[in-house]
């Protein structure tokens, strides 16, 4: 059973970086055909997608946050990352990551959310 | 950037009846969509995908169906464990977005 899990400060202050990882059990990240994504929810409001890696290694980031996002793999730990630049109270939220099947919609596989806070 | 509307914001029903949740694309999304259900304090959990197939383990009550722009879901019965937010996202060449959500409530 695949499994996700995120990890990270749960505290970063206003224009420092934020950085997540999110580490993958129960099978490779380097398998083919495989989207590796992260979405975030502010605190009581929705989903929003922030981007996502295909395993071949192209990136694919929301325009609106493009300029300051950044997704990584370290297939040796079997993880992916998140960096997200110039971070304001606006990026305060739960941050999930997640896997996609190429072809497919949906986000099958979730993280179970880290609460990142921006603030002084 | 394809918008996605659901409908209502918030449905308000007692067990045992039918919920019927809607989900309208700015622009054909062809059947590359999902629907999700999220809990308080959970990551959401797949319901649906590409339209109107049921993910594993989801009871036979969950139902999707659409095409294009316009996508239901239908709860036919309503068990206590179904009141959530439901989301609906899509998935472009390479953007995805989600819809707003729709709160399912007991009335």
């Amino acid at each position: 059973q695949l499994q996700l899990q995120e990890s990270g400060p749960g505290l970063v202050k206003p224009s420092e970086t934020l950085s997540l990882t999110c580490s993958v059990s129960g099978g490779s990240i380097n398998r083919s055909s495989y989207y590796w994504g992260w979405i975030r929810q502010p605190p009581g409001k929705g989903l929003e997608w922030i981007g996502s890696r295909y395993y071949s290694g192209s990136t694919y980031y929301n325009p609106s946050l493009k300029s300051r996002v950044m997704i990584s793999v370290d297939t040796s730990k079997n993880q992916f990352s998140l960096k997200l630049s110039s971070v304001t109270a606006a990026d305060t939220a739960v941050y999930y990551c997640a896997r996609r099947e190429d072809g497919y919609s949906a986000f099958d596989y979730w993280g179970q959310g880290t609460l990142v806070t921006v603030s002084s | 950037e394809i918008v996605l509307t659901q409908s209502p914001a918030t449905l308000s029903l007692s067990p045992g009846e039918r919920a019927t949740l809607s989900c309208r694309a700015s622009q054909s999304v062809s059947n590359y969509l999902a629907w999700y259900q999220q809990k308080p304090g959970q990551a959401p959990r797949l319901l649906m995908y590409d339209a109107s197939n049921r993910a594993t383990g989801i009871p036979a009550r969950f139902s999707g169906s659409g095409s294009g722009t316009d996508f239901t879901l239908t709860i036919s019965s309503l068990e206590p464990e179904d009141f959530a937010v439901y989301y609906c996202q899509q998935r472009g060449y390479w953007f995805i977005t989600f819809g707003q959500g729709t709160r399912l409530e007991i009335k």
